[in-house]
């Protein structure tokens, strides 16, 4: 059966302060890896990653993929109250239809 | 862009009610996806599509049905609905070929009483 541990389930900061978010997962024949945020309602889409060692960064935001250990990180620097919310990170297995394994997700939360 | 839209986004059903939940995209993508998500337990897996007239069940099927007879409509069906069905729907699309990723609709909140 396919797992998603995420961790710390929630975190508490100040603006300013740089945090990393785990992921580890046992997927079956994987392909990738997803990260979104959650605010208030959907779920938007930050990064996917294939391929080890490989970092994807966009702004203060920077993700990393490792296939051999079966994690990923997702680090945030320079922390500002627009970035509470709950980081979900998704792995993607070898079926037919796409299909994510969702982990529990991690509760940022940033105060000023 | 719209993207995907959801409807209604908030319901409040009595146990043994039916009703039908609309997800429509405008990206015209292949997949379609139904999850749930529940507090402790991140998003699960309903029903999925991965074209028009064709639907397959996911992790957590019963209690729904789903129809895809249109390629921007998924529809998400609870027959009888049970205070277990307490939730948040979120419908969700991709496109075909290689990794995409699934873009999500806002949801829909669902009380079941």
């Amino acid at each position: 059966e396919d797992k998603v541990v995420q961790s710390p389930l929630s975190l508490v900061v100040h603006e300013g302060d740089t945090v990393t978010l785990n992921c580890s997962y046992e997927v079956t024949n994987f392909r990738s890896l997803l990260w979104y945020k959650q605010e208030k309602k959907a779920p938007t889409f930050l990064f996917m990653l294939t391929s080890s060692g490989i970092e994807k960064k966009s702004g203060r935001l920077s993700s990393i993929l490792d296939k051999k250990e079966l994690f990923s990180i997702l680090n945030i620097t320079a922390t500002q109250t627009g970035d509470s919310a709950v980081y979900l990170c998704a792995p993607t297995g070898g079926t037919s239809y796409g299909k994510l394994t969702f982990g529990q997700g991690t509760i940022l939360t940033v105060h000023p | 862009n719209a993207g995907v839209t959801q409807t209604p986004k908030f319901r409040v059903l009595k146990t043994g009610q039916s009703m039908t939940l609309l997800c429509a995209q405008d990206m015209n993508h292949e997949y379609m996806y139904w999850y749930r998500q529940d507090p402790g337990m991140g998003l699960r897996l309903i029903h999925y599509s991965v074209g028009e007239g064709t639907t397959a069940k996911g992790e957590v099927p019963d209690g729904y049905n789903v129809s895809r007879l249109k390629k921007q409509n998924f529809l998400l069906g609870l027959e009888s609905a049970a205070p277990s069905q307490t939730s948040v729907y979120f419908c969700a699309s991709r496109g075909g070929g290689g990794n995409q990723p699934q873009h999500f609709g806002d949801g829909t909140r669902l009380s079941i009483l």
